[in-house]
């Protein structure tokens, strides 16, 4: 079974740049997740999305953050314009059921 | 929401069992325990899930005592690969699961 696909993996970027990553769900998982993962902390969770509708965003900085999931499969996660306080691994996970995620490796983003 | 509370870091060596304690002290009726393990530049790896009493899998065991205010991950004869940072969250099996990370424990395992 394919796992959580994220592309790119590396992206450099200069401050107030648009950045687009790309997330490709274990086939059938319904609920998706984005997190930031900022160097020595936890996942944060940016936005949980079930099917194409959002579940939570409550924690997404969407002056300038902004996540999609159309037809309730692939998703994008977008910054614009980035900060150097976005550097950072994001991460994309999906699940079947409600506890158990399946993490893709992740992009990190640096922000100069 | 549950809040949960990990030591930071532990040391352990080759061979040796490790237990990771979790705090939890307000989880809920409907809250389950659940353990990730990451690994540098991957993401998180689910490892273990309970609600009460033990929960063997082939990687751990998880132990939850009866008042569930609390929960121990038990890794049995630790090897230098299961040096990684270890996390514990606390989630509603009904309504709305919002998984919430915290810095975790980082378990370095010496030769």
């Amino acid at each position: 079974e394919a796992g959580v696909a994220q592309s790119p993996r590396y992206k450099i970027i200069e401050k107030r740049q648009s950045v687009a990553f790309w997330c490709n769900p274990i086939s059938g998982h319904a609920t998706l997740y984005w997190y930031q993962q900022i160097l020595g902390q936890g996942p944060k969770l940016l936005i949980q999305f079930q099917n194409n509708g959002v579940v939570d965003d409550s924690q997404l900085p969407k002056d300038r953050f902004s996540a999609e999931r159309l037809k309730g499969v692939d998703s994008t996660l977008k910054i614009q314009p980035a900060k150097l306080e976005d550097s950072a691994v994001y991460l994309c996970a999906s699940t079947p059921g409600r506890f158990e995620q399946y993490f893709g490796p992740g992009t990190r983003l640096t922000v100069t | 929401l549950a809040k949960t509370t990990q030591p930071i870091s532990m040391d352990s060596y080759e061979g040796q069992e490790v237990n990771i304690t979790c705090s939890h002290n307000n989880i809920a009726t409907n809250d389950y325990i659940t353990w990730y393990q990451q690994f540098p530049s991957q993401g998180p790896r689910f490892i273990i899930q309970g609600y009460k009493t033990k929960v063997t899998n082939e990687v751990a065991s998880l132990f939850i005592p009866a008042d569930r205010k609390s929960s121990t991950l038990s890794l049995p004869r630790v090897s230098l690969s299961d040096t990684a940072v270890y996390y514990c969250l606390v989630g509603d099996s009904g309504g709305s699961y919002i998984p919430t990370f915290g810095r975790g424990t980082s378990l370095i395992v010496h030769p």
